[in-house]
């Protein structure tokens, strides 16, 4: 079984300044974990993955996420927030190599002010 | 190269009428899959299908029915809508050879009144 939890429903910061959305996430395996990203009224959009691979990763538009076994959680970070990435973020688990059985948090709202 | 387009766009329907839901790809995905949408719930996996003329259920599979006409095309049916069924429909396809990415459709607003 496989789960995640996005700890903020809603995160808010000026722009220019550093995002940190978090995610916690359990697996009975060793997880692929994803970040995405949907704009208003649009699709979703791949940010970045894990894949068993270098622990931190880093994504299109800046973004970034470190693994962290230990603490299970796969948090995304941007050093300096851009108006253009107020979005909803969703991080998501799967099985290696099966993304049938993928499983999405409840997403993050973020809000970049002027 | 459009990806994953689906159709369509927006429905309003009321309860009780049918509908299908209409999704192809272009990318050569082997996996294809239908989520829905809700407030506050992320996305849930309605079907799926690993490969041309096989389907499975997902985790919330009741009131619908899928159809995976073609390695290109997979449809998702609503034989009887009901108010729940409101939602945000995404399509979406895999093709292992991309590092198991998922591409999704920008999705279809369905309304049941």
């Amino acid at each position: 079984a496989q789960s995640v939890t996005q700890l903020d429903s809603h995160v808010s910061v000026s722009e220019g300044t550093p995002v940190l959305l978090r995610c916690n996430y359990s697996s009975s395996y060793s997880p692929s974990l994803f970040w995405y990203v949907q704009h208003p009224n649009k699709g979703l959009q791949l940010l970045l993955k894990y894949t068993s691979a270098a622990t931190l990763v880093k994504g299109i538009n800046g973004f970034e996420a470190e693994f962290k076994k230990s603490e299970t959680s796969f948090h995304l970070t941007k050093p300096s927030a851009h108006m253009s990435d107020a979005a909803e973020y969703f991080c998501v688990v799967s099985r290696p190599y099966n993304n049938n059985d993928m499983r999405f948090g409840a997403g993050t709202r973020l809000t970049v002010k002027p | 190269n459009a990806g994953v387009t689906q159709t369509p766009k927006f429905q309003v329907l009321k309860t009780g009428q049918s509908m299908t839901l209409q999704c192809a790809q272009d990318m050569n995905h082997n996996s294809m899959y239908w989520y829905r949408q809700d407030p506050g719930m992320g996305l849930r996996l309605i079907y799926y299908s690993a490969s041309e003329g096989t389907t499975d259920k997902g985790e919330v599979p009741n009131g619908y029915n899928v159809s995976r006409l073609n390695k290109r095309e997979f449809s998702l049916r609503l034989e009887s809508a009901a108010p729940s069924q409101t939602s945000v429909y995404f399509c979406a396809g895999r093709q292992a050879s991309s590092g198991n990415t998922i591409y999704f459709g920008e999705g279809s607003w369905l309304t049941v009144v």
